[in-house]
């Protein structure tokens, strides 16, 4: 069975402060995609990264940045310099290769303060 | 803007009613999805199409059912609307198996 683990249900952090988001995820299949979201508070789903099983190399997108690895089974999310635009709530998605559908983890709320 | 379109944004009913709720893909995009979001169950997938044919399904009530039209819009039916139906429903299209763009949800409201 797949699973994701978003253990840290919220976070708040003051502007210009870099914050990590972490990802846990389970499967047996060897080739799987790993997703994050990202849902601000008007509600909508925005997509952000797509990272394939077999590509382990971190990508940094702006202020985003994201660590794959495999030998933990962690795809962590971080931001730099954070800003009030950032609060929204984060979720990480797991999509293996037999199925199209995503599994979500529980999602990381986060707070920015100005 | 993702390019998927849902109707209506916001949608309140009572127990035992009827809804449909609809969905505009991406243009080029065959695949839609559909998913529910609920503070208990989270963000769940419910089921899938495939240029007009069901490819999977999830965690769907045997209440709810979906379609695919020739045009490749589509809509989720809800019937017997209990109050734990009360979520955001979103629907996502994807070219081939690639990411999914979701599109800004209907929010049902069950009294």
């Amino acid at each position: 069975a797949q699973k994701v683990t978003q253990a840290q249900t919220e976070i708040s952090v003051v502007e210009k402060e870099d914050v990590t988001l972490d990802c846990v995820y389970e499967t047996r299949d060897t080739t799987y995609y790993l997703f994050w979201y990202k849902q601000p508070p008007s509600g909508e789903l925005v997509f952000l990264i797509r990272r394939n099983s077999f590509d382990e190399q971190n990508e940094i997108s702006g202020r985003y940045s994201w660590n794959f690895q495999k030998s933990t089974s962690s795809f962590n999310f971080t931001i730099t310099a954070s800003q009030v635009v950032d609060s929204a709530v984060y979720f990480c998605a797991l999509k293996v290769r037999s199925t199209d559908k995503l599994i979500f983890g529980t999602g990381t709320r986060l707070q920015v303060f100005p | 803007d993702s390019g998927v379109t849902q109707t209506p944004k916001h949608l309140i009913t009572a127990t035992g009613q009827r809804v449909t709720l609809r969905c505009s893909p991406r243009s080029g995009d065959l695949s839609v999805y559909w998913y529910q979001q609920s503070l208990d169950q989270g963000l769940q997938f419910l089921i899938q199409y495939y240029n007009g044919e069901e490819r999977a399904k999830g965690n769907i009530l045997e209440r709810f059912s979906a379609q695919q039209f020739p045009d490749l819009h589509s809509e989720l039916n809800l019937s017997s609307l209990e109050l734990g139906d009360s979520a955001l429903y979103f629907c996502a299209s994807s070219v081939q198996r690639n990411e999914q763009f979701f599109g800004p949800g209907t929010r049902l409201t069950v009294l």
